[in-house]
């Protein structure tokens, strides 16, 4: 079964630095989906970026991109001008391409962040 | 577009009542599921559903039922409310299964049993 492992339950960062959030995951398939979630105090789950295992290219997406290591099973995430509005707890997601998976997403713990101004 | 929605957003029910969680998603995924989530866990996948009329287990689906008699609507039913059920319920839903596409999720239920 797949696991994702979060190791930092807590970050903080001063408004407009960068701050990276780690997230590892252990598999044995060669084709898959990892994702970052952003819950907010509202509750509500956010996508916040996406990677296919296939592509070799880290993903971003404006203010945030990922560091995608394969080989080390290691997806991080980099948060550069940190905002006010990014405040959340941080969920890493992996999901597989198999039928026999459900189609799941297989979460980690968390990563509660705190933007300070 | 409402995308996913849940109702209701609160609950509180006695030891041994039933009820049902509403889920409905407007944008015509195959794919819902429904996932609980618990302090200081990510969340857990309970139920989750392939297209209408086809429902399976996901990783912790004891006291819990599903149905999905049509594209749009996925209930899950409480049968018989235990305190280890005390949790925030997310519903979610994505274009297709097996895929990049990501989960859309609904605001969640807060449900305490007492």
């Amino acid at each position: 079964a797949q696991t994702v492992t979060q190791s930092q339950p807590e970050m903080s960062v001063q408004e407009a630095e960068t701050v990276t959030l780690s997230c590892t995951y252990d598999t044995s398939e060669s084709n898959y989906y990892l994702f970052w979630y952003k819950q907010p105090p509202s509750r509500q789950m956010i996508l916040v970026i996406r990677q296919e295992a296939y592509k070799q290219q880290n993903a971003t997406e404006n203010r945030f991109s990922v560091n995608f290591q394969k080989a080390a099973k290691s997806f991080s995430l980099k948060i550069s001008d940190s905002q006010l509005g990014d405040t959340a707890m941080y969920f890493c997601a992996f999901r597989d391409s198999k039928e026999t998976s459900g189609s799941r997403l297989t979460f980690g713990e968390g990563t509660q962040l705190t933007v300070n101004p | 577009n409402a995308g996913v929605t849940q109702t209701p957003k609160f609950q509180v029910l006695k030891t041994g009542q039933s009820m049902t969680l509403q889920c409905a998603q407007d944008m015509n995924h195959e794919y819902m599921s429904w996932y609980r989530q618990d302090p200081g866990m990510g969340l857990r996948l309970i139920h989750y559903s392939v297209g209408a009329g086809i429902t399976d287990q996901g990783e912790v689906p004891n006291g819990y039922n599903v149905s999905r008699s049509t594209t749009e609507d996925f209930p899950l039913r409480l049968l018989s409310a235990a305190p280890s059920q005390t949790s925030v319920y997310f519903c979610a839903s994505s274009l297709l299964p097996y895929s990049n596409q990501p989960q859309h999720f609904g605001d969640g239920t807060r449900l305490s049993i007492l």
